[in-house]
Formats: C-alpha cells, sequence, structure tokens
C-alpha cells in the first residue's frame, strides 16, 4: 500500500516552455501532497505543500506564479513549471502524506531544459 | 528554524559491517521517520518512529526515537550491496497544521564487495 506515482518520470523542453508533471496517490487519498525539488547530492528541499481544494502554500523564495500548482482531488496534484529556463533543470518529487504525518514519495521526474 | 543534524554525511564499509547513523536536532519532534534514497529514484519510508523510547526494526534495519525527543538512530546489521544508497532522517511535529517534515542532510552509504 501507500504508493506514489509520478508522470513523467524525465522531461526535456525547450527553455520558454512549459512543462506539467503529475503526481497520484494510487491506493489511498491523499488530502496534502507535498512538492520537492532536489539539487544533485543534496537534501530535499520543499517547494510547496498542496491540499486538496486550496490554494498550495508556497515556501519562502519559491515563485508561485512559476510553479503552479493544482490538487484537484485526493488522489491527484499537478506542478506546472511555467516558461522554463535551464535553471530549472532539476529533479523534482512529490509526496503524499498517510495516516500519521510519514510522506510517501513518488519516484520523481527529471526535468531539463534545454 | 528547525534544522537536523545527520551524521556521518557518508561512509564507507566492507560487506558485512554493521552501519550506524544518527540525527540529533535542537527541537523537540514527535515523529521520527527514515528514508533511504536510491540514484534517480525518490525516498522510500524505512522506519516511522511516533513514541519516544520506540525501538522498531524492519529486517537487519533497527531504528530508535529518543528518550529527549531530540534524536534518533538507524542501524543496519550485516550490509549487504543493495543498502547503498542514500540514507535521509526526517523530523516531523506531529500536530495538526504544521504538514511540514524537516529532513536531515543524509548519509550516503557505499559498501565495498
Amino acid at each position: 500500500g501507500a504508493v506514489v506515482s509520478q508522470h513523467p518520470s524525465w522531461v526535456i523542453c525547450k527553455s520558454g516552455t512549459s512543462v506539467k508533471i503529475e503526481c497520484r496517490s494510487l491506493d489511498f487519498q491523499a488530502t496534502t501532497m507535498f512538492w520537492y525539488r532536489q539539487f544533485p547530492k543534496q537534501s530535499l528541499m520543499l517547494m510547496a505543500t498542496s491540499n486538496e481544494g486550496s490554494k498550495a502554500t508556497y515556501e519562502q523564495g519559491v515563485e508561485k506564479d512559476k510553479f503552479l500548482i493544482n490538487h484537484a482531488s485526493l488522489t491527484l496534484s499537478t506542478l506546472t513549471v511555467t516558461s522554463a529556463h535551464p535553471e530549472d533543470s532539476s529533479f523534482y518529487i512529490c509526496s503524499a502524506t498517510g495516516t500519521y504525518y510519514e510522506q510517501y514519495f513518488g519516484p520523481g521526474t527529471r526535468l531539463t531544459v534545454t | 528554524g528547525q534544522q537536523l543534524n545527520q551524521s556521518p554525511q557518508s561512509m564507507f564499509i566492507q560487506e558485512g559491517e554493521d552501519v550506524s547513523m544518527n540525527c540529533t536536532s535542537s527541537s523537540i519532534f514527535n515523529t521520527w521517520l527514515w528514508y533511504k534514497q536510491d540514484p534517480g529514484e525518490g525516498p522510500v519510508l524505512l522506519i516511522a518512529l511516533y513514541k519516544a523510547g520506540e525501538l522498531t526494526s524492519n529486517g537487519r534495519l533497527t531504528a530508535q526515537f529518543g528518550i529527549t525527543r531530540k534524536d534518533s538512530f538507524l542501524n543496519i546489521s550485516a550490509s549487504i550491496p543493495s543498502d547503498v544508497g542514500i540514507y535521509f532522517c526526517a523530523g516531523h511535529l506531529g500536530i495538526q497544521g504544521a504538514q511540514k517534515l524537516v529532513f536531515g542532510q543524509g548519509t550516503r552509504l557505499t559498501i565495498n564487495p
């Protein structure tokens, strides 16, 4: 149980285009989902907390107009990187909260902006 | 802000050896979690601890929630090649409205066959 999927697993896009990443909880309902960014050899950096049916809460320094988050249902949250630039290239990981505050992570999405 | 100090940052061991890593904090947490991350993958939850003093095992892994609620350790016994990866500790306040996890910097485990 507690499986989280992400799609796509990797994406290459051109500078200036937008990319959408999906995060799904496959076998449980997730009221809260999280989006992280991870740079090589570093820990996870929380970007935003996403609650179903309400606006996401962004961490300090994360541009909410650039990283659009939608949590439309209890099993789906999406992250859209708008007008992507090479500096947005990174590993993006989502997670969903279980019963007792533990988080279950998706497999991650590798974004490369050329 | 809250921080978790995880040590060691890296370990180089021989296959079959036992491994020990720990996390400490200046703040109290009500939940401690240990994750393992393989290259190019998301972290996988290994052990969750919810009670001060709790000692929990998952196969060859054993983790403890410190009695002060400010620390936790993870032990791996008789290491095998598939144990290679990065291990993260994470703490949670365990209260509604404070949903974020605080992560340690990670321990990178390398095993020589």
